[in-house]
């Protein structure tokens, strides 16, 4: 199948900094981009869409200003996590909507600790 | 509106005996469902997925699930449990007909094989 790729795989930070993790489509054109949060032992919360060259859509209760979201390419789509506090540790995954089919494909996550 | 249910929060089996995985849904559209695995601290592999056509759908692994209307059921088997099979498994749902595509993950089972 199709390989979508995050990085990193595992980032510690400080109190107060900004993260940023990629994900990328490595081998096909992702139109549509999707960003979950996963807490220990929990199902995966769906956070945002990510549309190629336009903002991207929240869902209810999740800080736009807090994870900013860029899909500035068919294959990259970045999500920040600015002024990061340890409330904002988890397990952040992407999804991928290859554009010719509409398959979906998940990257292997992206660890992060606040410290 | 979609939702699915998982009705086992754990399941736990003896190696070489059979696996099943229950999967209630919701949907006022002609659902798509798929099974997902997640590895520990990975993102997640899809398992088989069922988009109208046959209704009994096989997967990797040796796993497989019968879509069935009249239950609103999905549910998930395998015939010989493998030490490997040891994960969390997620049912999903989603149309493209509602919401976009969204995909609506169930809560997860956290199934454990034992030797």
């Amino acid at each position: 199948g199709a390989v979508v790729s995050q990085h990193p795989s595992w980032v510690i930070c400080k109190s107060g900094t900004s993260v940023k993790i990629e994900c990328r489509s490595l081998d096909f054109q992702a139109t549509t981009m999707f960003w979950y949060r996963q807490f220990p032992k929990q199902s995966l919360m769906l956070m945002a869409t990510s549309n190629e060259g336009s903002k991207a859509t929240y869902e209810q209760g999740v800080e736009k200003d807090k994870f900013l979201i860029n899909h500035a390419s068919l294959t990259l789509s970045t999500l920040t996590v600015t002024s990061a506090h340890p409330e904002d540790s988890s397990f952040y995954i992407c999804s991928a909507r290859v554009s010719s089919t509409g398959e979906l494909f998940f990257g292997e996550g992206s660890r992060l600790t606040v410290l | 509106a979609q939702s699915v249910t998982q009705l086992d929060s754990h399941v736990s089996v003896s190696e070489g005996t059979p696996v099943l995985l229950r999967c209630n849904y919701s949907s006022s559209y002609s659902p798509s469902l798929f099974w997902y695995v997640q590895h520990p601290n990975k993102g997640l592999q899809l398992l088989l997925k069922y988009t109208s056509a046959a209704t009994l759908v096989k997967g990797i692994n040796g796993f497989e699930a019968e879509f069935k209307k009249s239950e609103t059921s999905f549910h998930l088997t395998k015939p010989s449990a493998h030490m490997s099979d040891a994960a969390e498994y997620f049912c999903v749902v989603t149309s493209f007909y509602n919401q976009g595509g969204k995909l609506i993950f169930g809560q997860g089972t956290e199934l454990s094989v034992k030797p």
